[in-house]
C-alpha cells in the first residue's frame, strides 16, 4: 500500500512555464515533507522541505504548497529550465521515525 | 555526495547466490539507511541503522541482512540472490532521525540473472 501517492508520473512543460507536481497521504501523523530531486545515475538530493506548521514555503524558484485538511501537498517549479529535468520525488515522515515514505516519482522535461 | 561511498556500483550476479553492497561515509553520521528503488514503487526502506550494531527492519526486508560493525560502514547482504532483488539500492545517511536531512549515495545498480 503506498503511503505517498503522487502525480502525475510524468510531466512535460515548455521553459519559462510552471511545473506542478502533486502529493496526497493518509497518514495524519506524518509531520515533515521533503521533496528530493534526481538526476539519472544520481541518488535523491534533497530540494525543499515543509513542515504543515505553515501552508506555503518558497525557496527560489521552487514552491511547496500544503494542505493539511485535503492532506494534500504539491510542489511548484516557476520559470521552469531545461535544467529542472529529473525526476521528482514528495516523501512524508513522522518525526522521530525512521521510515521515509516516498511518492513513485515524477519524470519532469522542460523544452527548450 | 555528502561523502558516501557505495561499492559495487555495477553487479551481474546469478540467482542463488549472496551478494554483499557495502556504504561507507566520511561524515561520521549516527544513521544509515538502505533503500531499493523500482519504477512504479519509488524508494523503500529496506533497513536501517542506529549506531553502531543497532540496526532494524523497513518495509521490504525480507532477503536482506545488514550489519554495522564500524560508525563508517554499513553493509547489505543478499542471501540468496532473486529475481525480483534486481533494483537500484541507495545508501542514505542523517545525522539524527529521518525527519530531518538525508543525504543519498549515488547508488548500486544490481541485476540478477
Amino acid at each position: 500500500q503506498q503511503q505517498v501517492k503522487q502525480s502525475p508520473q510524468s510531466l512535460i512543460v515548455q521553459k519559462g512555464g510552471i511545473s506542478i507536481i502533486n502529493c496526497a497521504y493518509e497518514n495524519t501523523a506524518f509531520d515533515y515533507f521533503p521533496w528530493y530531486q534526481q538526476f539519472p545515475g544520481k541518488g535523491p538530493a534533497l530540494l525543499i522541505a515543509i513542515r504543515p506548521d505553515v501552508s506555503e514555503k518558497k525557496e527560489g524558484r521552487f514552491t511547496i504548497s500544503f494542505n493539511k485538511s485535503a492532506k494534500q501537498f504539491s510542489l511548484h517549479i516557476m520559470d521552469s529550465q531545461p535544467g529542472d529535468s529529473a525526476t521528482y520525488f514528495c516523501a512524508a515522515v513522522k518525526t522521530g521515525a525512521n521510515n521515509l515514505f516516498f511518492g513513485t516519482g515524477t519524470r519532469l522535461t522542460v523544452i527548450p | 555526495d555528502a561523502g558516501i561511498t557505495q561499492s559495487p556500483r555495477h553487479k551481474v550476479t546469478e540467482t542463488g547466490t549472496p551478494v554483499t553492497l557495502r556504504c561507507h561515509q566520511t561524515e561520521n553520521h549516527r544513521y544509515m539507511y538502505w533503500y531499493r528503488q523500482d519504477p512504479g514503487h519509488g524508494l523503500r526502506l529496506i533497513h536501517y541503522s542506529y549506531g553502531v550494531k543497532d540496526t532494524d527492519k523497513g518495509e521490504v526486508s525480507d532477503g536482506y541482512s545488514v550489519s554495522r560493525s564500524k560508525t563508517e560502514d554499513f553493509l547489505l547482504t543478499l542471501e540468496s540472490a532473486t529475481s525480483s532483488q534486481t533494483s537500484v539500492y541507495f545508501c542514505a545517511i542523517s545525522e539524527s532521525e529521518a525527519g530531518n536531512t538525508i543525504y543519498f549515495g549515488e547508488g548500486s545498480w544490481l541485476t540478477v540473472v
